[in-house]
């Protein structure tokens, strides 16, 4: 079974700061890919990143990076240059590669950008 | 493309009703599946499909049901609602792996539908 764990409920940061989000997981797969998401107040799942198990480099998109350590079992967000609008729920999430897309999810950080 | 849609936005039930919440997706997208979201969770999975005419169950698919008649539609039905199945339930799709040059990494949510059970 898969499973992910975000251990920081909330997570206050001033603006234009830099923001880790923790995330470790637990799977017996060798294959597999990690995903963060973003849900702003207003309820929609906005795809951030995904990083495959066999990728050789840290994802990046654009102000967003994963920081992943396979053999700690992390894959902790990286925000540069936090803004106001990256106040939101973030969610790691996991999926086997191949098959179906059946995501697990962790319980998320509420992250809290202060002006 | 209007990507992912959902219907309704909202919906009040008395315990013991039925309904269905419509999903929708015009990517072709082999993969749909739903999500139910609980307040201080984060989603899971109730039931999926990898094709038209094929569903399988997901973490929690008790009490709904599915069927995947086309490849654009999804639909979740309760057959006896429960206070327990209130809930914001998202409908999302993906490609699949034998759809060659896109990343099928990526799940496309729609906007969710916020369900109460009285």
């Amino acid at each position: 079974a898969q499973k992910i764990t975000q251990t920081q409920p909330g997570m206050f940061v001033q603006e234009k700061e830099a923001v880790t989000l923790d995330c470790t997981y637990d799977t017996s797969d060798q294959s597999y890919g990690l995903f963060w998401y973003k849900q702003p107040s207003s309820g929609e799942m906005i795809f951030l990143i995904y990083q495959g198990s066999y990728d050789e480099q840290n994802a990046t998109e654009g102000r967003y990076s994963l920081n992943f350590q396979k053999a700690r079992k992390s894959a902790n967000l990286v925000i540069s240059a936090s803004q106001l609008g990256d106040s939101a729920m973030y969610f790691c999430a996991m999926k086997r590669v191949r098959g179906a897309q059946k995501l697990v999810f962790g319980q998320g950080t509420r992250l809290t950008i202060n002006p | 493309n209007a990507g992912v849609t959902q219907t309704p936005k909202f919906q009040v039930l008395k315990t013991g009703q039925s309904m269905t919440l419509q999903c929708a997706q015009d990517m072709n997208h082999e993969y749909m599946s739903w999500y139910r979201q609980d307040p201080g969770m984060g989603l899971r999975l109730i039931h999926y499909s990898v094709g038209a005419g094929i569903t399988d169950q997901g973490e929690v698919p008790n009490g709904y049901n599915v069927s995947r008649s086309t490849t654009e539609d999804f639909p979740l039905r309760l057959l006896s609602a429960a206070p327990s199945q209130t809930s914001v339930y998202f409908c999302a799709s993906s490609y699949g792996a034998l759809t060659s040059g896109v990343s099928y990494n990526e799940q496309f949510f729609g906007p969710g539908t916020r369900l109460t059970v009285l």
